[in-house]
C-alpha cells in the first residue's frame, strides 16, 4: 500500500479481554517498530522487528504484551487481559532498513480504550 | 542509554513569526535524526531526516540543522502560518536501534 495501515483504528474492550492491534507496514520494509502513546504523554516504545533479526522486546511493559510479524511483513501486537492502564493511541511505524539511515513512517495509529 | 529533551514544552506565536524549536540528545552515535509532526488525534508526519553525516535539511518553510558533536539539532519554520499549529516530535536512531523520541513541542501559531 501506499502507507503503513493500522486496524482497527479504534477499539473498545471490556477489561480482562483480549485485543489484536494489526500494522500493516509499507511493502519492502524491513524494520518495524510498535510504540504507544498515552493521554498527553509521549512516545514509549514496546518492540522493534529487523528483518529476520530476533526481536527487540525490550520495552513490552509486562508479559500481558506481544507481538509477532508474519512473513516479514504483517504485525500484530496483543494485549492479554486487557487492565485500565493499556489504553491509549497504538502506533505502527516501518522503515525501509533497519541500519537507521532511513526514514521511519507511521500510521494512523489504534486508539484503545478499555473500559 | 539515549535520552532526548526538546524545549520549550509549548510555544505560542503571532502568524507570520519566524521560530526555532530545540531538541537535544545525550548520546550522539547516532545513525540518523528526524522531525515529526503531530496533529490532534493524529499519526505522526514525517517533516525532514538528518543523517549523521549532514549538518541540515530543507524542505520549503522547514529547514533542520544537526550538531552530532554537541547532541543538538533545530527545527527552523519560516514565517509561521496558523496550519503549522501542532506537536512537534525530535527523534533519532543509533544502528539497529528503534527512534527514541523527546516529548516535543506543543505550537500554535495565533492568526
Amino acid at each position: 500500500g501506499a502507507g503503513v495501515s493500522q486496524s482497527p483504528s479504534n477499539k473498545v474492550t471490556e477489561k480482562g479481554k483480549d485485543v489484536e492491534l494489526r500494522c500493516d507496514p509499507i511493502s519492502g520494509h524491513t524494520a518495524l517498530y510498535w510504540y504507544r502513546q498515552s493521554l498527553g504523554q509521549g512516545l514509549e516504545f514496546l518492540i522493534y522487528f529487523q528483518g529476520n533479526s530476533a526481536p527487540d522486546k525490550s520495552g513490552l511493559p509486562s508479559d500481558r504484551f506481544s507481538a509477532e510479524r508474519t512473513g516479514g511483513s504483517v504485525s500484530t501486537l496483543t494485549i492479554q487481559r486487557t487492565q485500565q492502564e493499556d489504553s491509549a493511541v497504538y502506533l505502527c511505524a516501518s522503515s525501509a532498513r533497519a541500519t537507521g539511515d532511513t526514514e521511519a513512517f507511521f500510521g494512523q495509529g489504534t486508539r484503545l480504550t478499555v473500559v | 542509554k539515549q535520552e532526548v529533551t526538546q524545549i520549550p514544552a509549548a510555544l505560542s506565536v503571532p502568524e507570520g513569526e519566524n521560530l526555532v524549536l530545540n531538541c537535544s540528545f545525550t548520546d550522539s552515535a547516532i545513525y540518523n535524526l528526524q522531525w515529526f509532526r503531530q496533529d490532534p488525534g493524529k499519526g505522526l508526519t514525517s517533516l525532514l531526516l538528518i543523517q549523521s553525516s549532514q549538518r541540515e535539511q530543507t524542505s520549503g518553510r522547514l529547514n533542520a540543522s544537526l550538531d552530532k558533536s554537541s547532541g543538538r539539532s533545530t527545527l527552523y519554520i519560516a514565517a509561521s502560518q496558523p496550519g503549522d499549529s501542532a506537536t512537534y516530535l525530535c527523534a533519532v536512531q543509533g544502528g539497529n536501534t528503534p527512534l527514541v523520541f523527546g516529548k516535543g513541542t506543543r505550537l500554535s501559531v495565533i492568526a
